[in-house]
């Protein structure tokens, strides 16, 4: 079985650039969530999505972050404009649908992001 | 909202010792412990789980135990070897749709 998958890996920006993340969840994963995670601290979450529904996007910094997940299976999320505090590593992870593991949450390898 | 702290921050032990990471909540609705290996440059993996109606879990080098009452779960993990060596993040959450909320991880660092 195929894993969480995200691209970029790395990417380099100046500050005020816009910035974009993709994620595929694991097959038939119907829930996606979306990490921040700064150097020596655990993720965050940024938001979580059940199909292509936000459900949970509290802790979404609204105002420069964007995210969709328009068909209910890729995840997108956007920066714009990105500032010296966003550099992070963000993480995508899914969850499948059963109810006996829905708890358990898969991660991908996360993008390192870096703002000069 | 919840609240996860690990202790130590950095464990350095001999290879074939054992290594044991505590981790603290602060929500006594909390029933969903798992325990993530994040190696360098790689997303974290989960290692094991353990939900609050069972006291004690254990899959071959690795367990854990839960304390319900003190609020804390604890990592072992027997016959270290040198794989073993990264970050690990205790969580907890209250299951279904709740937050999941990460401690700030532990560096095991397992000497040859």
């Amino acid at each position: 079985e195929a894993g969480v998958v995200q691209s970029p890996r790395y990417k380099i920006i100046e500050k005020k650039q816009p910035v974009a993340f993709w994620c595929n969840p694991i097959s038939g994963h119907n829930t996606l969530y979306w990490y921040r995670q700064n150097l020596g601290q655990g993720p965050e979450l940024l938001i979580r999505y059940e199909n292509e529904e936000a459900v949970d996007d509290s802790q979404l910094p609204k105002d420069r972050f964007s995210a969709e997940r328009l068909k209910g299976v890729d995840s997108t999320l956007k920066i714009q404009p990105a500032e010296l505090g966003d550099s992070a590593v963000y993480l995508c992870a899914s969850s499948p649908r059963d109810p006996v593991s829905t708890d358990t949450q898969y991660f991908g390898p996360g993008t390192r992001l870096t703002v000069l | 909202g919840e609240n996860v702290e690990q202790h130590p921050s950095t464990l350095s032990v001999q290879e074939g010792d054992s290594a044991v990471i505590k981790c603290t909540y602060s929500d006594s609705a909390s029933n969903y412990f798992p325990w993530y290996k994040q190696e360098l440059g790689k997303g974290p993996q989960l290692i094991i789980d353990i939900r609050s109606n069972v006291g004690e879990k254990k899959d071959q080098r690795i367990a854990v135990t839960l304390n319900k009452t003190a609020k804390h779960f604890s990592l072992h993990i027997t016959e270290t070897q040198p794989e073993d060596s990264a970050v690990y993040f205790c969580a907890a959450s209250r299951g279904g749709n709740n937050r999941l909320a990460f401690g700030k991880g532990n560096q095991v660092v397992v000497i040859p």
